[in-house]
């Protein structure tokens, strides 16, 4: 089936020490998202790209970074993670933006020792 | 800011009634918008999306619109124990090509046996 994936499920890391999650899709999609969802709360986008094209929210901490290599992967690079930025970390796609609905991965929950 | 609103919850009904959860949205403009379950640790699941005033009907999922009154919302018929969930109002965002989406903080909603 085709899907969004996102690894690895649960992420632990130390204060301080740099992170990469993953996403990955098979739906061919042009747009890949990044969310940051903490508890009982909305989920908040970090970044979005349109096939190369990146788009960075104005309120993103500047220690978070996104690559996207090819159509298929995505990736979130958080340089020194705080304890504030454990939460869960939820990758979407959608075929072309606009009014297209958003197609989230499993996510991947980030917890700061 | 714009700003998507639900009915802060928590919802219960028992089996087999009626659930109703309302959002509404400040972005006057929005043409799209998108009902996401959200299950307890886990990623938010598309369920229901509108783009046109009036009803729209998926099996027991009825979401309603009306862009006058900038009001959205979904019923839920013969609700089940595991409908037992989070439900996430999202609105897209009218200037934005790239689908950016604005979400409620979500109404959880409990059926009871």
């Amino acid at each position: 089936d085709a899907m969004v994936i996102q690894n690895p499920r649960y992420q632990v890391t130390q204060f301080g020490k740099p992170v990469t999650l993953s996403c990955s899709q098979t739906l061919n999609h042009n747009v890949m998202y990044w969310y940051q969802q903490k508890s009982s709360q909305a989920p908040k986008l970090l970044f979005h790209y349109y096939d190369k094209d990146f788009n960075n929210e104005a309120d993103t901490p500047d220690n978070f970074q996104s690559r996207r290599p090819n159509t298929s992967f995505c990736f979130l690079d958080i340089r020194s993670p705080g304890l504030g930025d454990a939460a869960m970390y939820l990758c979407a796609t959608s075929f072309t933006g606009g009014n297209q609905p958003q197609h989230f991965g499993d996510g991947t929950r980030l917890s700061i020792l | 800011q714009k700003e998507v609103e639900q009915n802060s919850g928590p919802l219960s009904v028992p089996e087999g009634a009626i659930a109703s959860l309302n959002c509404t949205y400040s972005d006057r403009g929005s043409q799209s918008f998108f009902w996401y379950r959200q299950y307890s640790g886990k990623s938010p699941e598309l369920i229901m999306f509108i783009y046109s005033n009036g009803d729209k009907e998926d099996g027991r999922f009825t979401a309603q619109l009306n862009k006058a009154s900038q009001y959205v919302s979904l019923l839920i018929r013969d609700s089940q124990p595991s409908d037992s969930a989070t439900y996430l109002c999202a609105v897209n965002e009218e200037s934005s090509t790239l689908g950016r989406l604005y979400f409620g903080r979500g109404t959880q909603l409990t059926v009871w046996p």
